[in-house]
């Protein structure tokens, strides 16, 4: 079957636009997790949705970021006003209920000129 | 502040040689531990949990899990040139976020 998806595969913006990331879990995965990973280092968690709503979104660094995950299936991660330090690679990865063995999706490289 | 801690390499292994992967944890209340290969470019994959003290095998990979010491390993018997990658050890309590370490680069020297 199909993995996690995430579009697109690359985001080049300039500083002070909008992007939005998508990512397409695992078909019956009920929560769903935003990465953040910087060159050289771990991935860093964002937010966990189980089904519609944020169980946690401590993550989040500032409040240009957002997520939502409407329908329980397809989420999308905002982020206002980018600077140059929020490029990485934002991963998102998803987990079927009762298990916490998640599955990463490739990822989509962020550069915020 | 809950931290996973790894020493980040490069760790060079001979091919067939074991490669030996720390990881310490701070928080006392983690109940489930991963480790994750990740390739450059590429996206974290799972490649064992451990949810108890001891070991457990799978293959060629066997994770140890000592929660007195608060210590995470994972060994890799007859390391192949394709085990090069970086590998990170993760940590959670029940219910809450997986906590990822920074990850330890492996050469496996051909």
């Amino acid at each position: 079957g199909a993995g996690v998806s995430q579009t697109p595969s690359n985001k080049v913006t300039e500083k002070g636009k909008y992007v939005e990331l998508r990512c397409d879990p695992i078909s019956g995965h009920t929560a769903l997790y935003w990465y953040r990973q910087s060159l050289g280092q771990g991935p860093e968690f964002l937010i966990y949705f189980q089904g519609t709503g944020a169980a946690d979104d401590s993550g989040l660094p500032n409040d240009r970021f957002f997520a939502v995950r409407p329908e329980g299936s397809v989420s999308t991660l905002k982020i206002q006003r980018t600077e140059r330090g929020d490029s990485a690679v934002y991963l998102c990865a998803s987990s079927s209920l009762g298990t916490d063995t998640q599955y990463f999706g490739p990822g989509t490289r962020l550069t915020v000129l | 502040q809950k931290e996973v801690e790894q020493n980040s390499g490069p760790l060079s292994v001979p091919e067939g040689a074991i490669a030996s992967l720390n990881c310490t944890y701070s928080d006392r209340g983690s109940q489930s531990f991963f480790w994750y290969r990740q390739y450059s470019g590429k996206s974290p994959e799972l490649i064992m949990s451990i949810y108890s003290n001891g070991d457990k095998e799978d293959g060629r990979f066997t994770a140890q899990l000592n929660k007195a010491s608060q210590y995470v390993s994972l060994l890799i018997r007859d390391s192949q040139p394709s085990d090069s990658a970086t590998y990170l050890c993760a940590v959670n309590r029940e219910g809450d976020k997986i906590i990822f370490g920074k990850g330890t680069r492996l050469h496996i020297l051909p």
